[in-house]
C-alpha cells in the first residue's frame, strides 16, 4: 500500500527566513507523481509544487522548491523568504502511476509565519 | 479562475434529511472525479471515485448507500448523503484530474447536520 508521512505535525518561521517541511512516502511503482498542496484557513486547496519521479530535476516555483531524494523516497519543501500568506497547512501527497489519479495524502504540516 | 466548481459551500440540515453536492469541472472533461473528506485538523481521506457514465468505486468503510456518488457527464459528479446524521458532519471536497495532471479542487462543501 502506498503511504505519505509527514512527521512535522506543526512549524513555525520568521518572515522572511527559509524553512522546509519534510515529507517521506512509500510505493511499489516506479512511475508515480508527488505534490505538495496549501490549505489556509478558507479549506481551498492549493497546489503549490509537483514533481514527476522519473524526473531528477528538483521542481521550483517561485520561492518554492523541493528536495526529491528518490532512493530515500524523501520529498521535502523549502519556502524561501516566507511571507505572512504562506501561514496554512500543508498536505504532501502522491498520485501512484498504477492508479486512476487520486491523491494518497500526509497528515499534513501546519505552518505558522510570524511577522 | 475555478476550474472546479463545487457546490453548496456551506450546509445545515436537519437529521434524516438527504443533502446533494455538486462538482462541476469548468474548463475541461472529467471522466474522473475524486470525493474526499476531511475532518476538523485532519487530512483528506479520499472516499470515492467517480467515472463518468460508471458506477462509482467507493473505499474501504465508505458506505455506498449512504453516500450515492453520480457521474452522469464529462463536467458534472454529485454526491448525496442519504438519511445524513450528525456524524456525518464534516468537510467534503471534490477533485477532478488524471494521473498526469495535477488535481484541481473544488472549493469544499462544509455540511453540518443538525
Amino acid at each position: 500500500a502506498q503511504t505519505v508521512t509527514q512527521s512535522q505535525p506543526e512549524m513555525s518561521v520568521q518572515e522572511a527566513e527559509t524553512v522546509t517541511l519534510s515529507c517521506t512516502y512509500d510505493t511499489s511503482e516506479s512511475n508515480y507523481y508527488l505534490f505538495w498542496y496549501k490549505q489556509p484557513p478558507s479549506r481551498q486547496m492549493i497546489l503549490v509544487i509537483r514533481q514527476e519521479a522519473y524526473k531528477q530535476q528538483n521542481a521550483t516555483e517561485n520561492r518554492f522548491s523541493v528536495n526529491f531524494q528518490k532512493a530515500a523516497k524523501s520529498f521535502s519543501l523549502k519556502i524561501s523568504d516566507s511571507q505572512l500568506g504562506d501561514t496554512a497547512m500543508y498536505f504532501c501527497a502522491l498520485i501512484d502511476g498504477g492508479s486512476q489519479g487520486n491523491l494518497i495524502f500526509g497528515k499534513g504540516t501546519k505552518l505558522s509565519v510570524k511577522p | 479562475g475555478a476550474v472546479v466548481s463545487q457546490h453548496p459551500s456551506w450546509v445545515i440540515c436537519k437529521s434524516g434529511t438527504s443533502v446533494k453536492i455538486e462538482c462541476r469541472s469548468l474548463d475541461f472533461q472529467a471522466t474522473t472525479m475524486f470525493w474526499y473528506r476531511q475532518f476538523p485538523k485532519q487530512s483528506l481521506m479520499l472516499m470515492a471515485t467517480s467515472n463518468e457514465g460508471s458506477k462509482a468505486t467507493y473505499e474501504q468503510g465508505v458506505e455506498k448507500d449512504k453516500f450515492l456518488i453520480n457521474h452522469a457527464s464529462l463536467t458534472l459528479s454529485t454526491l448525496t448523503v442519504t438519511s445524513a446524521h450528525p456524524e456525518d458532519s464534516s468537510f467534503y471536497i471534490c477533485s477532478a484530474g488524471t494521473r498526469t495532471q495535477p488535481q484541481h479542487f473544488g472549493d469544499g462543501t462544509r455540511l453540518s447536520i443538525l
